[in-house]
């Protein structure tokens, strides 16, 4: 059971707007604290995608956007390619000292 | 270029020991703050432990307190994760991360990964 809430799987067709949502509590998310999303491709280590709530690291596209609200937090992502389908997580951190992570979003393309 | 690279994984009988070590290299590593985060097998990403740029903070998840210890040697640019009392629900891939500014900031930079496979 994760801290963080994340929808086990999402889906979409190419060039449309899919939402991911990330719900916490008053101790992580709604404490403040910065929600961070990370991408993660078959086989491959975790990658970076956005932090402090809405910020994109250079490189990735602006389809990506992030948004935070009282507990929750969403990543969107719009225009949705082939190359997008991957897990995606949430990261946070909780007042009883330690990082927090959702359980993971699987992204299908149709 | 920022570069962290992982070994030391493999095979471990329940109840041994493993040490993964993170050489990292592109940046001023004693400037930074690391984690260590896991991934069992078909199952998504848990934090295991964190460690200050000095070693002055350290703190680790509830399942690996008593049994995991996090340290770093930053003359030699590199940080360890040692595992001692391994439980089969210890086996995954163990990701070293550097945290890109404070204690809840952003993971930006991975290993690669290296799995520990706890087993009889």
């Amino acid at each position: 059971q994760s801290v963080l809430t994340q929808p086990p799987s999402v889906s979409g067709a190419p060039g449309q707007r899919v939402t991911i949502s990330c719900t916490g509590s008053r101790s992580n998310i709604g404490a403040g604290y910065d929600v961070h999303w990370y991408q993660q491709l078959p086989g491959t280590a975790p990658k970076l995608l956005i932090y402090d709530d809405t910020d994109r690291p250079s490189g990735v596209p602006d389809r990506f956007s992030g948004s935070k609200s009282g507990t929750s937090a969403s990543l969107a992502i719009t225009g949705l390619q082939a190359e997008d389908e991957a897990d995606y997580y949430c990261q946070s951190y909780d007042s009883s000292l330690r990082s927090v992570f959702g359980g993971g979003t699987k992204l299908t393309v149709l | 270029e920022v570069q962290l690279v992982q070994s030391g994984g493999g095979l471990v009988q329940p109840g041994g020991s493993l040490r993964l070590p993170c050489a990292a290299s592109g940046f001023s590593f004693s400037t930074y703050s690391m984690n260590w985060v896991r991934q069992a097998p078909g199952k998504g990403l848990e934090w295991v432990s964190y460690i200050s740029s000095s070693s002055s903070t350290i703190y680790y998840a509830d399942s690996v307190k008593g049994r995991f210890t996090i340290s770093r040697d930053n003359a030699k640019n590199s940080l360890y994760l040692q595992m001692n009392s391994l439980r089969a629900e210890d086996t995954a891939v163990y990701y070293c991360a550097r945290v890109r500014s404070g204690i809840a900031g952003e993971l930006d930079s991975w290993g690669q990964g290296t799995l520990v496979t706890v087993s009889s």
